[in-house]
């Protein structure tokens, strides 16, 4: 079982320049997420789906684009790169969104994807 | 705008002593609540989901609780080992979104 797979790793980017973070999940999950963590900070939300064709703006979606074609995978774009973009990025799926007590929701986390914007 | 705090930011404790990690949410509509592990460098791992209507949830030497008119849940670990040394964050689902928000996390150290 895979999971939620990330890639890249790591990443590091000049200014200006892009980029697109991929995530793949073999869950057959409806949702799909992308977060942010900064040091010292919780995770944010940047973009998220709740299935194929359809995505919403989570906290922080400026600098970033999402699609979602397929209910596998949810790539994070990065439109001309800036230092405040400089983080770790985690994709996570669930069945459910956060409206389910089936405990369907319960959310499964990629290794992360540590980008550097010098 | 909905928040989550957890204190103490970190926590240093002997091998052996059970513990209370704490978290704190500003509004008392919630759906669920999720309580993670982080370790360094790595994703989180889902440790324990608490519903809205439950009190507690529990697995293995980790027991979750839930009161939701004080805005508040706690994670008790039991005899605490140093393999538990982790970031632990809480993450919850108010009614009000479709996303989770999540806390800063408590630094755990568990020294042998």
């Amino acid at each position: 079982n895979a999971g939620v797979t990330q890639t890249p790793k790591f990443r590091i980017l000049k200014i200006g320049q892009s980029m697109t973070l991929q995530c793949a999940q073999d869950m057959n999950h409806n949702y799909m997420y992308w977060y942010r963590q900064d040091p010292g900070m919780g995770l944010k939300l940047i973009y998220y789906s709740v299935g194929a064709g359809i995505t919403d703006k989570g906290e922080v979606p400026n600098g970033y684009n999402v699609s979602r074609s397929t209910t596998e995978d949810f790539p994070l774009r990065l439109e001309l790169a800036a230092p405040s973009q400089t983080s770790v990025y985690f994709c996570a799926s669930s069945q459910t969104g956060t409206a389910s007590f089936s405990g369907a929701n319960v959310l499964t986390f990629g290794a992360g994807s540590r980008l550097t914007v010098l | 705008k909905q928040e989550v705090t957890q204190i103490p930011a970190a926590l240093s404790v002997p091998e052996g002593e059970n513990l209370v990690l704490n978290c704190s949410f500003t509004d008392s509509a919630i759906y669920n609540l999720q309580w993670f592990r982080q370790d360094p460098g790595k994703g989180l791992t889902s440790l324990l989901l608490i519903q809205s209507s439950q009190r507690e949830q529990t697995s293995g030497r980790l027991n979750a609780s839930l009161d939701k008119s004080s805005g508040r849940s706690t994670l008790y670990i039991a005899a605490s080992q140093p393999g538990d040394s982790a970031t632990y964050l809480c993450a919850v689902g108010f009614d009000t979104g479709n996303q989770f928000y999540f806390g800063t996390g408590t630094s755990l150290t568990v020294i042998p």
